[in-house]
């Protein structure tokens, strides 16, 4: 059944290092997004992607890289470069353009040691 | 800025009472508003979308009302059970349809049996 799936649920990860979330969706979706949720506040939009082959800033960009180079999928790399990368992310997609309803996988949580 | 605000951040009622969350936002200028659920450590489930140009949307036991020209949405429940005790959040579309949500920080339910 369609969906969105996000792996690893749970991922730790030395300072300096670099990790990759991974992000897929059989929804046939065009638009995928990437959140990043800390506790107490509300969800902060990292990245997103309109269409294959091209992707956006969103409010809290610094020390995170996406590619969108298929459909189906729109990984999110934490660089090094990211100062406080401890938190939950959350990926989305959202179908037809009309409606702009958001649906979200289950969630990654990156845990920095 | 838009900014959203869910009061109160906490609710705690026994089983069977009808409650309402509270949304409210400061820019009027909004394509969307959509409420989610979130289970501990889990994903949002979407709950209801409502258009700007709609008032209301109801599913089973829940009705979400828009008010733009105050700001405000709420979330109404009825007949409260324990399975419904999660955060609820709300988040508005910016006017540009690009999906992009801003979240209010959510209200935490309690239902008590």
């Amino acid at each position: 059944d369609g969906g969105i799936t996000q792996s690893p649920k749970y991922l730790f990860r030395k300072e300096g290092q670099n990790v990759t979330l991974s992000c897929e969706q059989n929804l046939n979706h065009d638009a995928m997004y990437w959140y990043r949720q800390d506790p107490g506040q509300g969800l902060r939009l990292i990245y997103y992607s309109q269409i294959v082959n091209d992707f956006q800033k969103g409010d809290i960009a610094e020390g995170y890289s996406v590619s969108r180079e298929k459909k189906e999928s729109f990984p999110l790399t934490v660089t090094s470069a990211q100062k406080n990368p401890t938190a939950f992310y959350l990926c989305a997609c959202r179908g037809g353009a009309e409606v702009g309803e958001l649906f979200f996988g289950e969630g990654s949580r990156l845990t920095v040691l | 800025k838009q900014e959203v605000t869910q009061i109160p951040a906490a609710l705690s009622v026994p089983e069977g009472e009808n409650l309402v969350l509270n949304c409210s936002f400061t820019d009027s200028a909004i394509y969307n508003l959509q409420w989610f659920r979130q289970d501990p450590g889990k994903g949002l489930t979407s709950l209801l979308l409502i258009q700007s140009s709609q008032r209301e949307q109801t599913s089973g036991r829940l009705n979400a009302s828009l008010d733009k020209s105050s700001g405000r949405s709420t979330l109404y429940i009825a007949a409260s059970q324990p399975g419904d005790s999660a955060t609820y959040l709300c988040a508005v579309s910016r006017l540009s349809n690009t999906g992009k949500l801003i979240f209010g920080q959510g209200t935490t339910l309690q239902v008590k049996p």
